[in-house]
């Protein structure tokens, strides 16, 4: 297994273009996050799945962002009419459910809105 | 919910010296993770400790469940130990089934190493 892989890597759009990111968890984790961060700070919580259902969404998930994760493996996180807030860093992680052990994360998907 | 504070947020040390790192929370935990982030923007995760303390090579991560304060050190520093540290909670309050959710980080601090 290669950890948890995220795509793009780097992706530039322009203001009201919709976006969507990838992430493929580990094969073995039946727990999936997302993750923003911003400069400087450190990563705020946007909503986590378990297996396919989305258990939890943060108050800063409004509702052009959509996220969902089919088949209980790989998630994709979707941005409608973007905005210059929205550039960030996105990050994955996944975990088990059982708390005994950690999470693994992607390495991010940058995100630049001009 | 949890909050993290951590200090110090900017960090420059001298190739060789002995860096401490801290990180103190609101509400009890079921256990504390401290991660490392390199420019570009990928983290790893360096340790999750409940109790007590735990060592991988040159770093040591310690904890105070009565206190809620963990502290990261890393011996004999290095330039390649240069990178943002950071500490994270788990958003649930402790016996929250034994489950784990989402994480709620610190800001981080910006650790250079000079050689």
């Amino acid at each position: 297994d290669t950890g948890v892989s995220q795509d793009p890597r780097h992706k530039i759009t322009k203001r009201g273009q919709n976006v969507t990111f990838r992430c493929d968890p580990i094969s073995e984790h039946n727990r999936l996050y997302w993750y923003r961060q911003t400069l400087g700070q450190g990563p705020e919580f946007l909503t986590y799945f378990q297996n396919e259902a989305q258990l939890e969404k943060s108050r800063l998930l409004s509702d052009r962002f959509s996220a969902e994760r089919p088949k209980g493996s790989f998630s994709t996180l979707e941005i409608q009419r973007t905005e210059q807030g929205d550039s960030a860093m996105y990050l994955c992680a996944s975990s088990y459910q059982v708390q005994s052990y950690g999470y693994t994360f992607g390495s991010g998907t940058r995100l630049t809105v001009v | 919910k949890n909050e993290v504070e951590q200090s110090p947020q900017n960090l420059t040390a001298q190739e060789g010296e002995f860096i401490t790192i801290n990180c103190s929370y609101s509400v009890g935990i079921s256990a504390l993770h401290w991660l490392q982030q390199h420019p570009g923007g990928g983290i790893v995760s360096l340790f999750m400790l409940s109790s007590g303390k735990k060592k991988h090579g040159r770093l040591i991560a310690t904890i105070n469940i009565q206190e809620k304060h963990s502290s990261l050190h890393i011996t004999a520093s290095h330039p390649r130990d240069s990178a943002v540290y950071i500490c994270a909670v788990p958003q649930q309050p402790m016996n929250y089934g034994g489950s784990q959710g989402n994480l709620i980080f610190g800001k981080g601090t910006k650790l250079s190493v000079k050689p």
